[in-house]
């Protein structure tokens, strides 16, 4: 019943280690997007697709790297992890462009060592 | 400097009190949103407002979009433990398809 999950919800790993995170949708939107939310609950997006096509690609280093195989499904890639990639990493859908209301998955929370 | 500044950016009053929390910026938005988020949990949509001047309430709950829609305010009225949480604003400037989220608001309310 799950409308937006996110595996895994806790990641503990080393600095310069390559990790993934998946994100699935069943709510039938056509647009999923990552967030990053820093140890200040602030929220700020680092990628949108729409239809699997890129859209919003924020500053982001390119060692975080989206892949969207089908509407469903939007994961996020990270390479060589850092000390401040540290943080609470949101997925999001939306439905009806970019505008409509967007729904968060429960989070994962990344902490590197 | 963020786009969204909230304020207070915390809050903890006392069970059946009143109150209000601002979102303001210095850029017109084409739409707000206001988010509810609880902890380990991922930002739930409360309400979406369009028009300048716009309001809306969700029971307890009344928001407001300023009438320049540069800002916003929320609501609480007679507030419950229920509605503890990290209250977000979030927008969509005018000709930007990005969500803009605000600092955020931290509410506590004391049974």
């Amino acid at each position: 019943d799950t409308a937006v999950s996110q595996t895994p919800k806790y990641l503990v790993t080393q600095m310069g280690n390559d990790k993934s995170i998946k994100c699935e949708q069943n709510l039938g939107h056509d647009t999923m997007y990552w967030y990053k939310q820093d140890s200040k609950k602030f929220l700020k997006i680092m990628f949108s697709y729409n239809n699997k096509e890129l859209i919003i690609n924020e500053t982001v280093p390119n060692r975080f790297s989206p892949k969207s195989p089908d509407k469903a499904h939007l994961n996020l890639h990270i390479n060589s992890l850092e000390l401040g990639d540290s943080a609470v990493y949101f997925c999001a859908s939306s439905r009806g462009g970019r505008r409509g209301a967007q729904y968060f998955g429960p989070g994962t929370r990344l902490l590197v060592l | 400097t963020q786009l969204l500044e909230q304020s207070p950016q915390f809050l903890s009053i006392q069970e059946g009190e009143n109150l209000t929390v601002y979102c303001n910026s210095s850029s017109v938005f084409s739409s707000l949103q206001w988010y509810r988020q609880e902890p380990g949990e991922g930002p739930v949509l409360l309400v979406t407002v369009v028009t300048g001047g716009e309001v809306k309430k969700l029971k307890r709950l009344t928001f407001q979009f300023g009438d320049a829609r540069k800002d916003s305010s929320l609501h609480i009225t007679a507030a419950q433990p229920g509605d503890t949480g990290l209250y977000l604003c979030a927008g969509f400037m005018v000709g930007n398809e990005k969500l803009t989220f605000g600092t955020g608001t931290r509410l506590t309310i004391i049974p």
